[in-house]
């Protein structure tokens, strides 16, 4: 079973503006962590965020995480055509589950 | 520095024939995991292994299915006999434990077809 999901499953934005996504799930985590995945390619890992942790930042991303309300958000910034991409969170180190992902398209 | 390298990259093959999919995990990494893709399901853990070590395959889907890790560099994924609903992107994934939150690292896939 799916334990991430992701909201909204498209997402189409002019180059330079904002993209925001975000992820519930249902169980207790450890982590949360967010990958993005290019089309034919593998997921590269873009930020991990811990379950005691509120916000953290890795250049243009910016996540933060509400275990209250077992929900986490992915923001980019100043998007570029290279972020164009899906975006997935996952849960649990070991047994990771990947939610359908959010599809973001940056029109030039 | 290699990443997690899988191959082939694609494969086409007819029904009923065996499949063997390929995995070099990254130099060091002593978890391994096997995921299937599809646009219905989307990303499904098959199998994972710590130190070479099956330790859960409860995602892989029948007995069709198979995977080994003889060693610490390599990890193979069998499929025989394999079927149409079989097609899909395959990946392959390492990581460390020996560090505390570290993610795991994905190969580019293989593009299975079965025809």
């Amino acid at each position: 079973s799916q334990q991430g999901e992701e909201d909204p499953q498209a997402l189409s934005i002019q180059e330079g503006e904002n993209a925001t996504m975000n992820c519930s799930y249902k169980t207790s985590i450890n982590n949360l962590q967010w990958y993005r995945q290019n089309s034919g390619r593998g997921l590269v890992h873009l930020i991990l965020i811990r379950s005691n942790e509120r916000e953290k930042h890795s250049g243009r991303l910016r996540v933060t995480l509400d275990t209250s309300k077992k929900s986490s958000s992915l923001l980019i910034t100043a998007s570029r055509a290279a972020d164009t991409a899906s975006y997935f969170c996952a849960t649990n180190d070991y047994k990771l589950s990947f939610g359908a992902g959010t599809t973001v398209t940056v029109r030039a | 520095d290699a990443g997690v390298i899988q191959s082939p990259r694609h494969e086409v093959t007819e029904m009923g024939q065996e499949v063997t999919l390929r995995c070099k995990p990254i130099s060091g990494h002593d978890y391994l995991f096997w995921y299937r893709q599809t646009m219905m399901r989307g990303l499904e853990l098959l199998i994972y292994f710590n130190n070479n070590v099956p330790i859960d395959d409860s995602g892989m889907p029948e007995d069709r299915f198979s995977a080994k890790m003889p060693n610490a560099s390599f990890s193979t994924l069998k499929i025989q006999p394999s079927e149409p609903r079989d097609s899909a992107v395959y990946f392959c994934a390492s990581k460390t434990a020996s560090v505390l939150d570290q993610p795991q690292h994905f190969g580019d896939g293989t593009r299975l077809s079965i025809l």
